[in-house]
């Protein structure tokens, strides 16, 4: 596709209802990284796929958290049990390459999650 | 661990007054440093990069050159747009990871005209 696509832009979720977030990255890129950004901060990492298999996991905050990628493109977090500390702007990124190595990483508009 | 200090903002400019806003990071080994630019609506967009120490990354009149001896990479431009509005975010790449960024807090410019 033309970029990374993420869905939906914004969720509102009583807290203690699971949420699924997609990512839908560029095309062929092999690598794919979920962050979590709040309020006034900047991103920060919270796992990373390289094709279907997740090398990184260590930023995921919590065992609620849980991220997918099964046939190497599309990837889904899922936050079991929502808490209101989860609100924040979950962004994707991928890149064409193995890491960011010589490439560059492309970033998704974002998943606006608030928790109530 | 790796971590990157900027500017606190929000900055606010007229139109063509310079821009400097301070980045300074915490690496081992040697990092990759970045310039992200978030426009309102948008996505976090690759503003311009260096790999090395004495490195100078620009791009659409931005400037930032790496400084290893005062481990920074401070970004500017001469002349700001109305159309520069935006947050802007250090980060780096390294420190034993070729593929984690670590990012500043963001530094919101506003350009008035």
């Amino acid at each position: 596709g033309a970029g990374v696509s993420q869905s939906p832009r914004y969720k509102v979720a009583k807290r203690g209802q699971d949420v699924a977030l997609r990512c839908d990255p560029i095309s062929g890129h092999v690598s794919l990284f979920w962050y979590q950004q709040a309020l006034g901060q900047g991103p920060e990492f919270l796992t990373y796929f390289q094709n279907e298999a997740q090398l990184d996991k260590s930023g995921l905050p919590s065992d609620r958290f849980f991220a997918e990628r099964p046939e190497g493109s599309v990837s889904t977090l899922k936050i079991q049990r929502t808490q209101q500390e989860d609100s924040a702007v979950y962004l994707c990124a991928s890149s064409w390459g193995r890491g960011l190595r010589n490439t560059e990483a492309f970033f998704g508009q974002g998943t606006r999650l608030t928790v109530v | 661990g790796n971590s990157v200090t900027q500017m606190e903002g929000p900055v606010t400019l007229s139109e063509e007054a310079f821009l400097t806003i301070n980045c300074t990071y915490t690496a081992t080994g040697y990092p990759s440093l970045f310039w992200y630019v978030q426009y309102p609506g948008e996505g976090l967009q690759l503003l311009l990069k260096a790999t090395k120490a004495d490195d100078k990354g620009s791009n659409k009149g931005f400037e930032a050159t790496y400084r290893k001896e005062t481990t920074s990479f401070h970004l500017e431009k001469g002349s700001v747009q109305v159309s520069d509005s935006a947050v802007y975010f250090c980060a780096l790449n390294g420190g034993g990871s070729n593929y984690k960024l670590t990012f500043g807090k963001g530094t919101l410019l506003t350009v008035n005209p």
